[in-house]
């Protein structure tokens, strides 16, 4: 069974300073990560996607997520945030089973960046 | 990938009526299915929508409540009937062309008053 878990529905960052939003999963099969973020009023829009080739995955505004299935985990990072950066992240989860295409969503974390 | 339009983009609706909400695809996809966000809130996953036979619910979410009708490959309806203020959410669809990266409406915006 699938299942998603970001761990802090919140992170406030300065600007400037590193951004990590951090992500675990769980999968019965090889499965597909994606991180997607949402800002205020706005669609969806993929960042990045971990897909079985590289484990660093390096996606769109100079954010990146490391697979590590040692942890179950697929973490973003950005070395510096910026203002533009304030939005709901979401990491997902999603496998082609038996069962056919699922994917979950996990809970989302808003990040807040400072002045 | 896949670029897809939803209409309408916004509504507000008062309780006890019925809102149909379209999704067109610009290329023919086999996958396809419908979410809710509520306020502040992640996706769920309400249905997959099925070419040609009846959607497959998830649950919690039943066909009279939330009718969809999938009459080709491109295209999709969902209807929220009988709406209530707490149907206030995102509708999104969402498509998937080949077997991994899914892509997502703009969403329609539904307040029930």
């Amino acid at each position: 069974a699938q299942s998603v878990t970001q761990l802090d529905s919140h992170v406030s960052v300065s600007e400037g300073t590193p951004v990590l939003l951090r992500c675990n999963y769980s999968s019965s099969y090889s499965p597909s990560l994606f991180w997607y973020v949402q800002h205020p009023n706005k669609g969806l829009q993929l960042l990045l996607k971990y897909t079985s080739a590289a484990t660093l995955v390096k996606g769109i505004n100079g954010f990146e997520a490391e697979f590590k299935k040692s942890e179950t985990s697929f973490h973003l990072t950005k070395p510096s945030a910026h203002m533009s950066d304030a939005a709901e992240y979401f990491c997902v989860v999603s496998d082609l089973g038996t069962g056919g295409f699922k994917t979950i969503f996990g809970a989302g974390t808003r990040l807040f960046v400072k002045a | 990938s896949a670029v897809i339009s939803q209409k309408p983009s916004r509504d507000i609706c008062q309780r006890g009526t019925s809102l149909t909400i379209q999704c067109q695809v610009d290329s023919q996809v086999t996958m396809m299915f419908w979410y809710r966000q509520q306020p502040g809130q992640s996706l769920t996953l309400i249905a997959t929508a099925n070419q040609g036979s009846e959607a497959t619910y998830e649950s919690g979410f039943v066909i009279d409540k939330f009718p969809i009708s999938r009459p080709n490959l491109t295209f999709s309806t969902l209807t929220v009937s009988n709406m209530s203020p707490e149907d206030s959410s995102i509708y999104l669809c969402s498509v998937v062309p080949g077997s991994d990266e899914q892509y997502f409406g703009p969403g329609t915006r539904l307040t029930v008053t």
